[in-house]
């Protein structure tokens, strides 16, 4: 079955200890990116990825950090979480072929609280 | 600046009736449009998807229309039904060749019985 897989979905933890959320998708897609999405603010790109080795920040990036060593994983990475980063996240992932129209496979979402 | 927005945060509508969706777009530039549906507990599902050089596209009990002149979209689904209330998203994928996807804000969708 074509699925976007995030782990955990759920996690609690604690400001500063550093946190990694997998993401794997088994569709062969060049494209994948993180979400959050906030109450009242929709959902909005951390980093996003257009192949292997090819990583760059989307509009909220500050705090997060991302790796593409493989082509159907794409963790992201909390170094040091901050409340503010509590959030529902979901990573994505899509075809590049056209670029600019393409659609998007979603996680199920990671439900991240950082007290 | 880019920016995807629906005209109201929730609709609330009657088993059987239809239902319309709004988003107002404002990147001229995007030449591709998607909507999406989030039940509770989900990452958002592909519904149905427009390119700029049609109007309107028509898939089982959905349909798109887009209005480039005023840059407005909207999702149609016909014969409501309870497994219909979710929130709906636009998203369009803006200007340059990144693969992104900007998204509204959303729209929530109540089905009375």
């Amino acid at each position: 079955e074509a699925q976007v897989t995030q782990n955990p979905r759920y996690l609690i933890t604690v400001t500063g200890k550093k946190l990694t959320v997998t993401c794997s998708q088994n569709m062969n897609h060049e494209y994948m990116s993180w979400y959050r999405q906030d109450p009242g603010l929709g959902l909005r790109q951390i980093y996003y990825s257009m192949n292997v080795e090819v990583t760059d920040k989307g509009d909220v990036p500050e705090g997060y950090k991302v790796s593409r060593k493989e082509k159907r994983n794409f963790p992201l990475i909390l170094e040091s979480p901050s409340p503010n980063q509590t959030s529902l996240y979901f990573c994505a992932s899509s075809f590049l072929a056209r670029a600019r129209g393409t659609e998007a496979f979603f996680g199920q979402g990671t439900r991240l609280t950082v007290v | 600046g880019e920016s995807v927005g629906l005209h109201l945060p929730t609709l609330s509508v009657q088993e059987g009736d239809n239902s319309i969706i709004n988003c107002a777009y404002s990147n001229s530039a995007s030449d591709y449009f998607i909507w999406y549906k989030q039940e509770s507990g989900k990452g958002p599902q592909f519904i149905i998807d427009i390119r700029s050089n049609m109007d309107k596209r028509q898939g089982q009990r959905v349909t798109v229309l887009l209005n480039k002149t005023v840059k407005h979209l909207s999702l149609q689904i016909a014969a409501t039904q309870p497994g219909d209330s979710a929130v709906y998203f636009c998203a369009e994928n803006g200007s340059g060749n990144t693969g992104k996807l900007i998204f509204g804000q959303g729209t929530t969708l109540q089905v009375k019985p």
